[in-house]
């Protein structure tokens, strides 16, 4: 009965690979998220979608592309993996605005 | 546009000892604040938030924080600290509205001495 899940949790792959990082909420919310956790454990947020709708597109590279197929579910798909792009990515959810979110456990991805 | 500063990324306390993690924002409307904790190899918990009203906010295992608008601070406290309270901290900040989005300060690792 986790909350918000994400799949996989470890993700290692070679440089120039595409993947995928997938996303599920059973809170009901209506908004999801996707952040980056860098090494410095620095969190920024790439975008977020409402209702499937995208919102907010930050300056992130078009090779993310993100997939919202229901407001339950958001998919984060990355093509030609690039080193930098090493990283835990966080889901997120929330309902109320300002009401704070939910994250999952997060998505450990490692390029080689 | 909205920022959060944490002062010191890292602080050592003594078991048993008063924890306090400094967070000062910015925002130019009345801002929705945030403290989550982060354990290792884990998802980010939220402890505490202020939207309106009391400006002294109490949270999850003892943990409160209080909204100073004079100073813009969000200072979070716990009386005793425990050694499973050592963990990543992070303040963050919103602003509401359709496009809402969190802003984190840089997080504070919190360290807890036996």
């Amino acid at each position: 009965d986790t909350a918000v899940s994400q799949t996989p949790k470890y993700l290692v792959t070679q440089m120039g690979n595409d993947k995928s990082i997938k996303c599920e909420q059973n809170l009901g919310h209506d908004t999801m998220y996707w952040y980056k956790q860098d090494s410095k454990k620095f969190l920024k947020i790439m975008f977020s979608y409402n209702n499937k709708e995208l919102i907010i597109n930050e300056t992130v590279p078009n090779r993310f592309s993100p997939k919202s197929p229901d407001k339950a579910h958001l998919n984060l798909h990355i093509n030609s993996l690039e080193l930098g792009d090493s990283a835990v990515y966080f889901c997120a959810s929330s309902h109320v605005r300002g009401g704070g979110y939910t994250f999952g456990s997060g998505t450990r991805l490692t390029v080689v | 546009a909205q920022s959060v500063t944490q002062l010191g990324s890292h602080v050592s306390v003594s078991e048993g000892a008063l924890v306090l993690l400094r967070c000062n924002y910015s925002s130019s409307v009345p801002p929705y604040l945030f403290w989550y904790v982060q354990y290792p190899n884990q998802g980010l918990q939220l402890l505490l938030k202020y939207t309106t009203g009391a400006t002294l906010v109490k949270g999850i295992n003892g943990f409160e924080a209080e909204f100073k608008k004079s100073e813009t601070s969000f200072h979070l406290t716990k009386p005793s600290a425990h050694m499973s309270d050592a963990a990543e901290y992070f303040c963050a900040v919103s602003r509401g509205g359709r496009d809402d989005k969190i802003i984190f300060g840089k997080g504070t690792r919190l360290h807890i001495l036996p």
